[in-house]
């Protein structure tokens, strides 16, 4: 089946840029999101990216992507305390059944001032 | 402000006793899902719904959990009997679906359950 990992834990400093990783084993992953959240919430969708992309930016998140390896990236420019959350990477397929995603363990980004 | 809406947001119970956690899903999306979050496992999805039609529950427990749903409103999922290995953090999340392509999928808050 389906495996998304993710690293468990980063650490940056406020104004730094962080890059959260993930690898997925799908071939035929079609989407691929990044989701976050936040303490006592739910998921936000932060960004997603097509499988015949290899990159999207939206103001300061970077997503790559390297379909070859199956990796998927996250960059956050200029990080702030606010975006000390788990972010969560996802795959989903086209497939009859109707693309559920499947996520990452999720990464803790702690953003120190 | 569409979104999605999950109650109870906290509950604690003893073991063995019956637990109901309802959802709203947006108005207008066809797909619902229910997955389970806690620090062992992480997400995990327990069933999901299309039109009201259950696509898949492979990942519940089908000797203890029931998902439903009763109308396009409301989305339930039912525990009986809880046990403490279910205390988890219970997530409802909708989406419009086709069956071809992505998008978002929106989650409400979650439902907190404790199960002493």
């Amino acid at each position: 089946g389906e495996d998304v990992e993710q690293s468990l834990f980063l650490s940056v400093r406020e104004g730094d840029s962080s890059v959260i990783n993930c690898t997925y084993t799908d071939s035929s992953s079609t989407y691929l999101y990044w989701y976050k959240q936040e303490p006592g919430a739910g998921l936000q969708l932060l960004t997603y990216i097509f499988s015949n992309m290899d990159m999207k930016q939206d103001q300061r998140l970077t997503v790559l992507l390297n379909k070859k390896d199956k990796h998927l990236s996250l960059r956050i420019a200029d990080t702030q305390t606010g975006d000390s959350a788990i972010y969560f990477c996802a795959e989903s397929t086209n497939n009859n059944a109707g693309n559920m995603l499947t996520f990452g363990g999720g990464t803790r980004l702690m953003v120190k001032p | 402000d569409a979104r999605v809406t999950q109650t109870p947001r906290h509950k604690v119970t003893e073991m063995g006793q019956e637990v109901t956690m309802r959802c709203q899903p947006i108005l207008g999306h066809n797909t619902v899902f229910w997955y389970r979050q806690t620090m062992m496992q992480g997400l995990e999805l327990l069933a999901y719904f299309r039109n009201r039609a259950p696509l898949d529950d492979s990942g519940m427990p089908k000797d203890r959990f029931s998902a439903e749903m009763p109308d396009a409103t409301l989305a339930t999922l039912k525990i009986q009997p809880s046990e403490p290995r279910d205390s988890a953090v219970y997530f409802c999340a909708s989406a419009f679906r086709t069956g071809v392509g992505g998008g978002e999928l929106f989650f409400g808050e979650g439902s907190r359950l404790t199960v002493l």
